[in-house]
């Protein structure tokens, strides 16, 4: 069975840095793409970024590119959101997937506030 | 960015009646290898979204086949035949063509 177990989300203050991780289970993670996709207060969905299984490549959302850094550690069949600098709009729903989100992690929430 | 405009924002169904969702993207999804990347997923109360249909038409592993979706390079449509109350929650359809990948703003079905 295909887990996606995300944490370190909390309270954060604005200014500050987070970093996400997200353990896979149940499939060849050094096998998949893997993506960041986060859902606001008010529903909306937004793509973040992906990394190449190799994590040799990785793709963001302009917005957020020069902010959010995403790697993975294919030993520890791990995924990493490294979030700097965060503002009040990055407070949300952070959801792990696999490949073409196929599956999601159960979220993990981000409240940036002082 | 491709924009993905989702109608109607809300819908309520009669259980055993059936739905349709539609979807517009800006731009074609249609790529040259001749798969159009749209992709429908549901999110139930209080848990994370699931995938449904992937490349327009396909449907994902354990998904009832009173789902299907269908389309042209720009417009797309999801249809739930026989709604049942385990089908209540928000739809999203998603764009896989190209970065940002982008969704719509979501359809809450409910049931009447």
């Amino acid at each position: 069975e295909v887990q996606l177990v995300e944490s370190g989300g909390g309270l954060v203050q604005p200014g500050a840095s987070l970093k996400l991780s997200c353990v896979a289970s149940g499939f060849t993670f050094s096998d998949y793409w893997m993506s960041w996709v986060r859902q606001t207060p008010g529903k909306t969905m937004e793509w973040i970024g992906d990394i190449k299984y190799d994590g040799s490549y990785t793709n963001y959302a302009p917005s957020l590119k020069n902010r959010f850094t995403i790697s993975r550690d294919n030993a520890k069949s791990t995924l990493y959101l490294q979030m700097s600098n965060v503002r009040s709009e990055d407070t949300a729903t952070y959801y792990c997937t696999r490949s073409y989100f196929d599956y999601w992690g159960q979220g993990v929430m981000v409240t940036v506030s002082s | 960015d491709i924009v993905m405009t989702q109608a109607p924002l809300s819908v309520s169904v009669t259980p055993g009646e059936s739905a349709s969702i539609s979807c517009r993207s800006s731009k074609s999804l249609l790529h040259s290898n001749g798969i159009t990347y749209v992709y429908w997923y549901l999110q139930k109360p209080g848990k994370s979204p699931q995938l449904l249909i992937y490349r327009m038409s396909n449907l994902a592993s354990g998904v009832p086949d009173r789902f299907s979706g269908s389309g042209s390079e720009t417009d797309f449509t999801l249809k739930i035949s026989r709604v049942e109350a385990e089908d209540v929650g928000i739809y999203y359809c998603g764009q896989l063509l190209e970065n940002p990948n982008t969704f719509g703003a979501g359809t809450k079905l409910e049931l009447k």
